[in-house]
């Protein structure tokens, strides 16, 4: 069965530090990662997914397949950056019914 | 606000009793998701419909638990007979075919 870790509950740094989400997962076929963010009082919504290649907010992530990781990283955390992480996978692409991680809560200390 | 829309977005129940949540999915968005989200873990998956039709169902949905989507356009998750572990945030997404999927601000609810 697929599934998602993240290590960390809670990671903490100050603001202009680099940051790294950590992400693994389990799935013998080919996912599809993403990361999702939860800011204070907000709704969930998608922060990045792999196939995009892109960056957010500064945010870059790579599908490490060898690895089987898909880590969040940013050079310099900014305040607004604090909030909840969630990392997911999609087994099949015709389903997009997301796998989650547990989460973890960032926090950028001024 | 145009976007997905839950209600209530909290229910407190006395265990055994009845609850049931509507989800107003974003319009046109033919796909509808449910998830659970217990505190201290990420979202998982119920069950998605594609138009009205109900394609998956996940293991976590027991008897008790039953959703429609009739029309294809607002979706209700009914949970019989309470139980406290049913205590959660009942999240709504929705999207357009496999396009990004967007989420409501969810339902709490507590069982007592």
């Amino acid at each position: 069965a697929q599934r998602v870790t993240q290590p960390e509950k809670l990671l903490s740094v100050f603001k202009g530090a680099p940051v790294e989400l950590k992400c693994n997962y389990s799935y013998s076929g080919s996912p599809e990662l993403f990361w999702y963010v939860q800011y204070s009082r907000q709704r969930l919504q998608l922060l990045l997914r792999h196939i995009s290649r892109e960056s957010i907010k500064g945010f870059t992530a790579d599908l490490n397949n060898g690895e089987t990781s898909f880590h969040l990283k940013k050079p310099f955390a900014q305040e607004e950056d604090s909030a909840m992480y969630y990392c997911a996978l999609n087994m099949d692409t015709g389903r997009r019914a997301l796998t989650f991680g547990s989460g973890t809560r960032l926090q950028v200390q001024p | 606000d145009t976007g997905v829309s839950q209600n209530p977005r909290h229910k407190i129940t006395k265990r055994g009793q009845n609850v049931t949540f509507r989800c107003d999915p974003i319009s046109e968005h033919n796909r509808l998701y449910w998830y659970r989200q217990t505190l201290g873990q990420g979202p998982e998956f119920l069950t998605y419909f594609q138009n009205e039709a109900q394609l998956e169902k996940s293991r976590l949905l027991s008897d008790r638990f039953s959703a429609e989507r009739p029309k294809g356009s607002f979706s209700t998750l009914e949970i019989q007979r309470t139980e406290q572990g049913d205590s959660a945030m009942y999240l709504c997404a929705s999207s357009r075919g496999l396009r990004e999927a967007f989420f409501g601000q969810g339902t709490r609810l507590t069982v007592v």
